[in-house]
């Protein structure tokens, strides 16, 4: 089992820019959730996809979108880049009743 | 506006010494508290706690839940220096669940 996969490791964009992370979920999980940590601070919960529909979402402006596929990976997207948008992007799956297990996690770097 | 609050910001102790990391959580509708630990980029799975005084216990590593007062302790005996890691405490207060409140974390130092 590959556990939680996501795609890129590392990125770095212009301020502006738009950019897609991507995830893939553990074997078995049918939900993806996205948080996002800043540097020093604990993960924000920005939204949770559920059956290709967004279930669940936290204090996050609507540049921040996302989208789940049949076979449950799901794509995170940022526009219009600001330099405050810089942290570490953790994905993390889960089904009804169990923990969530995540991601190694994007490192997207805006200048 | 739901709140979780972890003390201290940061430990640094030596191998062997016990240590106990502290969570207290201000949030609507609690479902569970679990605790991660963070050493480099992906939070790894400790504990999930659904029902008050009952310990959980895995290994070196235990926690409880007290939901009168709103808290929750992580304890570590004979710590390593591989124990050396970032503490995450959550709460998750939705329905649909899995949707969490992380504190900031405690940063554990364990020197050899």
């Amino acid at each position: 089992d590959a556990g939680v996969t996501q795609s890129p490791t590392h990125l770095i964009k212009t301020r502006g820019q738009q950019v897609t992370l991507r995830c893939s979920p553990k074997s078995g999980h049918d939900t993806v959730s996205w948080y996002q940590q800043a540097l020093g601070q604990g993960p924000q919960f920005i939204f949770q996809y559920y059956e290709e529909e967004e279930r669940q979402r936290g204090n996050f402006p609507d540049r921040f979108s996302g989208h789940q596929f049949p076979n449950y990976s799901s794509e995170l997207n940022v526009n219009a880049l600001l330099l405050g948008d810089s942290a570490l992007y953790l994905c993390a799956s889960s089904r009804t009743g169990i923990e969530a297990f995540f991601g190694q996690g994007t490192r997207l770097t805006v200048v | 506006e739901d709140k979780v609050v972890q003390s201290p910001l940061s430990l640094v102790v030596h191998e062997g010494d016990t240590v106990t990391l502290n969570c207290s959580y201000e949030v609507t509708n609690f479902r569970s508290l679990l605790w991660y630990k963070q050493e480099k980029k992906a939070p790894t799975f400790l504990f999930m706690l659904t029902s008050s005084g009952i310990e959980k216990k895995s290994g070196r590593l235990s926690s409880i839940l007290d939901k009168k007062e709103l808290f929750s302790i992580l304890n570590i005996t004979a710590t390593q220096t591989g124990d050396s890691a970032i503490y995450l405490c959550a709460v998750d207060n939705s329905s649909a669940g899995n949707m969490l409140t992380f504190g900031g974390g405690t940063r554990l130092m364990v020197k050899p």
